[in-house]
């Protein structure tokens, strides 16, 4: 059975550091990997999508790698601003549906 | 073009009742998640649609939850006899392809049983 582990739950940085948040799954068989933001009281926003063939993808200040040997995605945001403060989760699939993390919190402080 | 749409936003409905959540894909897509988030039990999901298959059940927590799409599009949860533990945001999700491609989410439902 599969399971995805999100560690530390909860982060706090100052403003301009970088941020680091990990994604650990059991199961190496899966399609891909995809990271989401989530604002309080709304829905789920994609912000990349790593396929199993892949090791790293990039879209701006963002960067995620995946290791499927390992079991391991680590999501990067440089830079981090107060606007990046929300729950960050990862999210792996075989076959269509999706198995989240539980998330990680994170607040960047001005 | 427009994302996946939910209604309604909130429903309060009392101890018992019947629910039913709609959920509009992004046009072309083929497959459509129910998922559920509740405080206790993070995100999980519930039934998944692809194009004409039989959909997969396998998430659905009990014989009272049951979903629908018509026309390969617009998909209906329905809750029968609802209970307290069935408060939750329910979020429905939309892919061109299961498995390749990002899955995209709508807002969601809150809903609160009383």
């Amino acid at each position: 059975k599969q399971e995805v582990t999100q560690i530390p739950a909860a982060l706090s940085v100052p403003e301009g550091e970088n941020l680091v948040l990990n994604c650990s799954f059991t199961d190496s068989a899966i399609y891909n990997l995809q990271w989401f933001r989530q604002d309080p009281g709304k829905g789920l926003t994609s912000l990349l999508l790593i396929q199993s063939s892949q090791r790293e993808q990039t879209s701006g200040r963002l960067n995620a790698s995946l290791d499927k040997s390992s079991g391991r995605s680590t999501l990067y945001i440089a830079a981090s601003q107060p606007g990046d403060s929300a729950t960050y989760l990862c999210a792996v699939t075989r076959g269509g549906k999706l198995q989240f993390g539980a998330g990680t919190q994170v607040v960047v402080t001005p | 073009g427009a994302g996946v749409s939910q209604s309604p936003s909130n429903k309060v409905t009392e101890k018992g009742k019947d629910v039913e959540l709609r959920c509009d894909p992004i046009s072309g897509h083929t497959a459509l998640y129910w998922y559920r988030q509740s405080l206790g039990q993070g995100l999980e999901f519930l039934i998944y649609f692809q194009g004409n298959s039989a959909p997969d059940k396998s998430g659905l927590p009990s014989d009272r939850f049951s979903a629908e799409r018509t026309g390969g599009s617009v998909s209906t949860l329905t809750i029968q006899r609802t209970q307290q533990e069935d408060s939750a945001v329910y979020l429905c999700a939309s892919s061109p392809d299961p498995g390749l491609y990002e899955q995209y989410f709508g807002p969601g439902t809150r809903l609160t049983v009383t």
